[in-house]
């Protein structure tokens, strides 16, 4: 029963447009979110999160957007640059599950030059 | 550099043999993890320690064994391996519970 989900595979985006990575989850109780980004022969490592308490929260080029009503956030880039190309993963915790991590399946982001 | 230490890197292993992944970290993080990550199945959390002494089961489990002796290491332990346990393995840290994760470089393992 996958908790969190990440419906596209694989996303390609022009140089300098914008890219968006979704997630839905169906835990109600999830109060953190993360998302990593993962590289071929490396391990995840971690992008940007938001807390529950929130709906917003930016670091440079990556915004997270969180709609609780929805159960669903997103992942913007802007502008989208070719080093942003890998796999990006949603993550979600809840101390209600031990605080254990839930992760999404990835999407495979192209930045193409 | 401070950070996670996984070995082997990879590893080809023969149905039926045990097997240990070593995961050591240097952060004197309290909490950690091992997943394995599958094509279409993104990250799984085999089991997970809050603090050394401690372990509990994540969602995949079965077939894998854990122990924590110490803070700094967490070995993954694949008492008789099948080919479904093919997989790259990851282990985690971090300061506490339900606080971000930081991760090894994976080990490759492949069971035939």
């Amino acid at each position: 029963d996958q908790q969190v989900k990440q419906n596209s595979p694989s996303l390609s985006v022009q140089e300098g447009r914008i890219s968006i990575l979704n997630c839905d989850y169906t835990n109600s109780m999830f109060d953190y979110f993360l998302w990593y980004k993962k590289y071929p022969a490396e391990g995840p490592t971690f992008l940007i999160s938001i807390s529950s308490i929130k709906d917003k929260n930016e670091d440079g080029r990556f915004t997270v957007f969180l709609n609780k009503s929805a159960k669903h956030l997103s992942l913007h880039i802007v502008p989208s640059q070719p080093g942003d190309s890998a796999v990006y993963f949603c993550a979600a915790v809840t101390p209600n599950t031990g605080n254990q991590f839930y992760f999404g399946t990835g999407t495979s982001l192209t930045v193409i030059p | 550099i401070a950070g996670i230490t996984q070995a082997p890197t990879s590893q080809i292993l023969a149905a039926g043999r045990r097997m240990t992944l070593r995961c050591t970290q240097d952060m004197r993080h309290n909490a950690m993890y091992w997943y394995r990550q599958d094509l279409g199945l993104g990250l799984r959390l085999i089991h997970y320690s809050n603090t050394a002494g401690t372990t509990g089961k994540g969602e995949v489990p079965d077939g894998y064994s854990v122990s924590r002796a110490n803070t700094d290491d967490f070995p993954l332990t694949l008492a008789s391996a099948v080919p479904s346990q093919t997989s790259v393995y990851f282990c985690a840290s971090s300061p506490g519970p339900g606080v971000k994760l930081f991760f090894g470089s994976g080990t490759q393992l492949s069971v035939l």
